[in-house]
């Protein structure tokens, strides 16, 4: 079975430029996260959805940032415009949420971004 | 006060040797713990859960301690292979629906022939 699909897996761009990073979780899973990982600030949530709604966004840093999900497939990070400080690793994660259960996180290979 | 810290290391063990690692969380709604594992310039894993009972996987053991808000992992005869940085992660009130995973900033572990 196909994990948590990313592209593009490494993407170099000038600084004001718009960015659209995309993931497809794993096929019947109702959760989607979005991380960014840097060495500074470790792995750090930006926005989760369930059952294609945005649930929390709070860890978006600004306006500069959007997240769609359109349906249980896809999703779509864009950047607009981009700032070198954007530089990170992008993660997207799935799950299948149940309640009253643990649930295992399966993360996508990730988007190596660049902002020069 | 971070949510979730832990002991960035690095540490540095040689093969066979017996290595624990401990992380600590702030926020005592916590209901679900993991360990999850990263290996260089790939995305984290899930390792193994932890439950209040502590569990065990193969030379992988994991504590949970709620009243001290105190979690470890202790890995046995460590091979090369496990060389890695090692992800502290909690859920907060695990029966909201969707709710998210708080990260560590991990541990990093290298073992060493």
């Amino acid at each position: 079975d196909a994990g948590v699909i990313q592209s593009p897996r490494h993407e170099v761009t000038e600084m004001g430029q718009e960015v659209t990073l995309r993931c497809k979780p794993i096929s019947g899973h109702n959760s989607l996260f979005w991380y960014r990982q840097t060495m500074m600030r470790g792995l750090e949530l930006l926005i989760y959805f369930n059952n294609n709604v945005p649930i929390d966004d709070s860890g978006m840093p600004e306006d500069r940032f959007s997240a769609k999900m359109p349906n249980a497939s896809f999703s779509t990070l864009k950047i607009q415009p981009s700032e070198p400080r954007d530089s990170a690793v992008y993660f997207c994660a799935s799950s299948f949420y149940r309640a009253s259960s643990s649930y295992e996180q399966y993360f996508g290979p990730g988007t190596r971004l660049t902002v020069t | 006060r971070k949510e979730v810290e832990q002991d960035p290391g690095p540490f540095n063990v040689p093969e066979g040797a017996t290595v624990a690692f401990n992380c600590t969380y702030s926020n005592s709604a916590s209901q679900s713990f993991f360990w999850y594992r990263q290996d260089c310039r790939k995305e984290p894993k899930l390792l193994m859960s932890v439950y209040s009972s502590g569990n065990e996987d193969g030379r992988f053991t994991a504590q949970l301690n709620r009243a001290s808000q105190y979690i470890s992992l202790l890995i046995r005869d460590s091979k090369l292979s496990d060389s890695a940085t090692y992800l502290c992660v909690v859920n907060i009130l695990a029966n909201q629906a969707g709710t998210a995973l708080i990260f560590g900033k991990g541990t990093t572990l290298s073992v060493s022939s």
